[in-house]
């Protein structure tokens, strides 16, 4: 299984200001045919399911705000938030799709500090 | 619009079987474009990957539940199964069914299911 690794674990960052989550992956979710990473981020807030954030590594699904973008390739990815609202307080997991078993980070808990 | 609604029983005894399905609306099951899943969540803990199904009946299942997994899909009403045998306390979780494509995940709002006597 290819195993995903978050950090850190939780993090608290300022209203306005940048947050960053990196996940990393065991081993290479890069299709290389046709250039494409198979992760995705999600944001998870208490009750409700994963929301889909970002696909294909840096992809942002349609409705996300553009505060939000996602980077990487092949085993190291980035999810930053530029300019923190207080609707992001949430967890963040990152997803690998590009084998299975599907695999998700632990999750990233974002507080405002 | 994509929705994805899960039913069953809420409360499953140590030992039977937990029985969930996942009605879609918005979308056909029969599209090629899609795998069908689901997804667990043990209160207060991470995400575990169960399994998925294509229409065309192809299915990947987690080697760490495959003895005890099958996820099965009925065309005929845009909808799939889970059923997990065997169950414990450790099978306690919010069960999520979702669309799995090439453009990451949708899910559905989760359903959850205590196993106690």
């Amino acid at each position: 299984d290819i195993v995903m690794t978050q950090s850190p674990d939780s993090l608290a960052v300022s209203l306005g200001e940048r947050a960053t989550i990196n996940c990393k992956s065991s081993q290479s979710v890069l299709y290389s045919s046709i250039n494409k990473n198979y992760l995705a981020w999600y944001q998870q807030k208490p009750g409700q399911p994963p929301k889909l954030l970002i696909y294909w590594a840096s992809t942002r699904e349609s409705g996300v705000p553009d505060r939000f973008s996602g980077s990487g390739s092949g085993t190291d990815f980035t999810l930053t938030i530029t300019s923190l609202q207080a609707e992001d307080v949430a967890l963040y997991y990152c997803h690998q799709y590009y084998t299975n078993p599907h695999t998700f980070g632990q999750g990233t808990k974002l507080e405002i500090k | 619009q994509l929705q994805l609604q899960e039913s069953g029983p809420g409360l499953v005894n140590p030992s039977e079987t937990l029985s969930l399905t996942c009605g879609v609306s918005g979308d056909s099951i029969s599209s090629s474009s899609y795998y069908w899943g689901w997804i667990r969540q043990p209160p207060g803990k991470g995400l575990e990957w169960i399994g998925i199904i294509h229409y065309s009946g192809s299915t990947y299942y987690n080697p760490s539940l495959k003895s005890r997994v099958t996820i099965s899909v009925d065309t005929s009403k845009n909808q799939f199964s889970l059923r997990l045998t065997s169950v414990t306390a450790a099978d306690t979780a919010v069960y999520f069914c979702a669309r799995q494509g090439d453009r990451g995940t949708y899910w559905g709002q989760g359903t959850l299911v205590t196993v106690s006597s």
